[in-house]
């Protein structure tokens, strides 16, 4: 079965800095996809970003980008010039790609709270 | 409306109470799912429907009990809950098949005190 980790049950960022929130997962699949999710306090869970394990390049919108190791199993996030808006707690979630029962089965870690100070 | 809408947002019941939760999707998507979210524990995935035909049950005690009517509206009908059932319950939607089309969209979740 396939795990999650967040080891940073909080993080803070003073707005315009960069913050960085790890995520590690386990698994023996090749093919799978990986994503981070944000939830504000009014608690609408919106993607942020997804990354295909088959692709090499690391995937970016906007200010937010990751550092996908596949070998090392990380998928660290990275939000640049911090917003206040940015406040909310992320989680880092993982999908395989085969069909099956566990077919469109996301596997949350326990999520990073992120507080931004202005 | 657009996205995932979810009613009720609270909802306060008692244990011999029996109410259900409403979802619906307005993106055309064909996959629809419940996750639970309790403090401090990771989402829990409950259903997976795709096509209206449910693909998994995690496990889920039969005290919740879901139903998809089309590919558009999804319920979790609820009976003798205990208070540990008290949780955020989200529910989200999905394209299958195609790389680009299989990132689940939330709803805003109903907030669920069991008392």
């Amino acid at each position: 079965a396939q795990t999650v980790t967040q080891s940073q049950p909080e993080m803070s960022v003073q707005e315009a800095e960069t913050v960085t929130l790890s995520c590690t997962y386990d698994t023996s699949e090749s093919d799978y996809y990986l994503f981070w999710y944000k939830q504000p306090p009014s608690r609408q869970m919106i993607l942020v970003i997804r990354q295909e394990a088959y692709k090499q390049q690391n995937a970016t919108e906007n200010r937010f980008s990751v550092n996908f190791q596949k070998a090392a199993k990380s998928f660290s996030l990275k939000i640049s010039d911090s917003q206040l808006g940015d406040a909310a707690m992320y989680f880092c979630a993982y999908r395989s790609a085969r069909d099956g029962t566990s077919y469109g089965k996301l596997t949350f870690g326990q999520g990073t709270i992120l507080t931004v100070h202005p | 409306e657009t996205g995932v809408t979810q009613t009720p947002r609270h909802l306060v019941m008692g244990m011999t109470n029996k109410k259900s939760l409403k979802c619906e999707q307005h993106l055309g998507h064909n996959a629809m799912y419940w996750y639970k979210q309790s403090a401090k524990k990771p989402l829990e995935l409950m259903f997976v429907y795709n096509f209206k035909e449910q693909t998994e049950n995690n496990s889920v005690p039969s005290r919740f009990s879901p139903e998809c009517p089309n590919s558009s509206h999804l319920f979790l009908h609820l009976h003798t809950l205990q208070p540990e059932d008290s949780a955020l319950y989200l529910c989200a939607s999905s394209l299958t098949g195609g790389t680009n089309q299989e990132t689940q969209y939330f709803g805003p979740g109903t907030r669920l005190l069991v008392l």
